[in-house]
């Protein structure tokens, strides 16, 4: 069966350091990958879409990039963290079924 | 631009009472559509959806929605709530088929016992 894996669970990182979130699918080929926001007081909201390996598609200007380095590898990276950087980050996949199923997300406060 | 609304930020019911929780979209044709649950810290499982046929449709833990073009609305229900239903519920729509959902806010539901 398929399974995806979201680390850390919980990360608090002072403004201006890195980022680095790592999301993997297992049970899958080529599936879609999906990075979404939660910040305090709002819905989910849809930061990067893949394709496929190297391909990335931005879908709200930000502080954050995404890469995809292997078929079921998703990562979300910053330079340097902002205070608005803060929230909970869902990792999802689609693989021809009818629903994108979701990670266990990644609670990020930035300090 | 597409949306999702949400109206009710929080409900609070009683045990074994009915609940409603209201989804309107803003989109030109019908999209796909979707209703997740997120318990605390947790990721979203998929409670019910909708792609064509029958507007009522049936989900797990006891959940239904129905669709209603008219009103561009997929408002889910439930006939007896349970302790253990208090959570957050986001409604969802897909306009592409790509499986980017646009989410709504979000009703955080409280069950009193």
């Amino acid at each position: 069966s398929q399974t995806i894996h979201q680390w850390p669970a919980t990360l608090v990182q002072p403004v201006g350091s890195p980022l680095s979130l790592e999301c993997t699918v297992e049970g899958t080929s080529n599936p879609n990958l999906y990075w979404y926001r939660q910040a305090a007081g709002r819905g989910l909201q849809l930061l990067f879409y893949s394709v496929g390996i190297g391909q990335i598609s931005s879908e709200v200007p930000q502080n954050l990039s995404a890469s995809r380095p292997q078929d079921r590898q998703f990562i979300l990276s910053s330079k340097k963290l902002l205070l608005s950087d803060s929230g909970f980050y869902l990792c999802a996949w689609y693989g021809g079924n009818t629903e994108a199923f979701f990670g266990q997300g990644t609670r990020l406060t930035v300090v | 631009a597409q949306s999702v609304t949400q109206p009710d930020i929080h409900i609070t019911v009683s045990e074994g009472a009915s609940l409603e929780l209201r989804c309107n979209y803003s989109y030109g044709a019908t999209p796909y559509l979707f209703w997740y649950v997120q318990s605390p810290g947790q990721g979203l499982q998929l409670l019910l959806k909708y792609f064509s046929g029958d507007t009522l449709v049936q989900g797990i833990k006891g959940f239904e929605a129905e669709f209603k073009r008219s009103q561009s609305s997929f408002n889910l229900r439930k006939p007896s709530v349970h302790w253990s239903d208090a959570a957050e519920y986001f409604c969802a729509v897909d306009t592409s088929g790509t499986y980017k959902y646009i989410f709504g806010t979000g009703t955080r539901l409280k069950v009193l016992a």
